[in-house]
């Protein structure tokens, strides 16, 4: 059975261009998490997602940040325009739903970097 | 807020050692409580779990109650291998239809033969 599949897994970009980062979660799982992972700050969710709407994008850092989610088997997290302070690993996670109990399985990951 | 408060890393020990990791929480309800860990390079993955006061999560050796009295739910181990170096992270779900978790800073294990 597969996991979570995030793509691409490393990026290095420049400053003021665009990314965009993948994700595929488990199938027949109806919740999709972002998270931002730093040194400084930690682990944080960024959005989440339930049935493939959003429900909580609170911990989104601010407008260069969108995701979206168009069917239950596809994600994107976009930053227009990068900048260097969103260097980071971002994470897609994926549960079978939203409740207290259930279990998150996350991807491997994608590491950023903008120069 | 809810809170998730672990004891700072790093943590080294030699193989066979026993190992404590501190974990405490701040909510208002009754969360569901994890520990995940993440191997160097890779993502999160769920070490244990315990859903409700005085449970008992366990899984490779590892385990941790779920203390109410003092908001707590340490990690143990009897006798750590090389193979379990990696950060252990504890979390809290407050729960909800729309719950999610909330991940404590993170402790680095580093286990030496």
């Amino acid at each position: 059975d597969a996991g979570v599949i995030q793509s691409p897994r490393h990026e290095v970009t420049e400053m003021g261009q665009e990314v965009t980062l993948r994700c595929k979660p488990i199938s027949g799982h109806n919740s999709l998490f972002w998270y931002r992972q730093t040194m400084m700050r930690g682990l944080e969710l960024l959005i989440y997602f339930n049935n493939n709407v959003p429900i909580d994008d609170s911990g989104m850092p601010e407008d260069r940040f969108s995701a979206k989610m168009p069917n239950a088997s596809f994600s994107t997290l976009k930053i227009q325009p990068s900048e260097p302070r969103d260097s980071a690993v971002y994470f897609c996670a994926s549960s079978r739903l939203a409740g207290d109990t259930d279990t998150q399985y996350f991807g491997p990951g994608t590491r950023l970097t903008v120069l | 807020g809810d809170s998730v408060t672990q004891m700072e890393g790093p943590v080294t020990l030699s193989e066979e050692a026993f190992l404590t990791i501190n974990c405490t929480y701040t909510a208002t309800g009754y969360p569901s409580l994890f520990w995940y860990v993440q191997y160097p390079g890779e993502g999160l993955q769920l070490l244990l779990k315990a859903t409700k006061a005085d449970d008992k999560g366990s899984n490779k050796g590892f385990e941790a109650t779920y203390r109410k009295e003092t908001t707590s739910f340490h990690l143990e181990k009897g006798s750590v291998q090389v193979s379990d170096s990696a950060v252990y992270f504890c979390a809290l779900n407050y729960g909800g239809s729309q719950g999610n978790l909330i991940f404590g800073k993170g402790t680095k294990l580093s286990v030496k033969p």
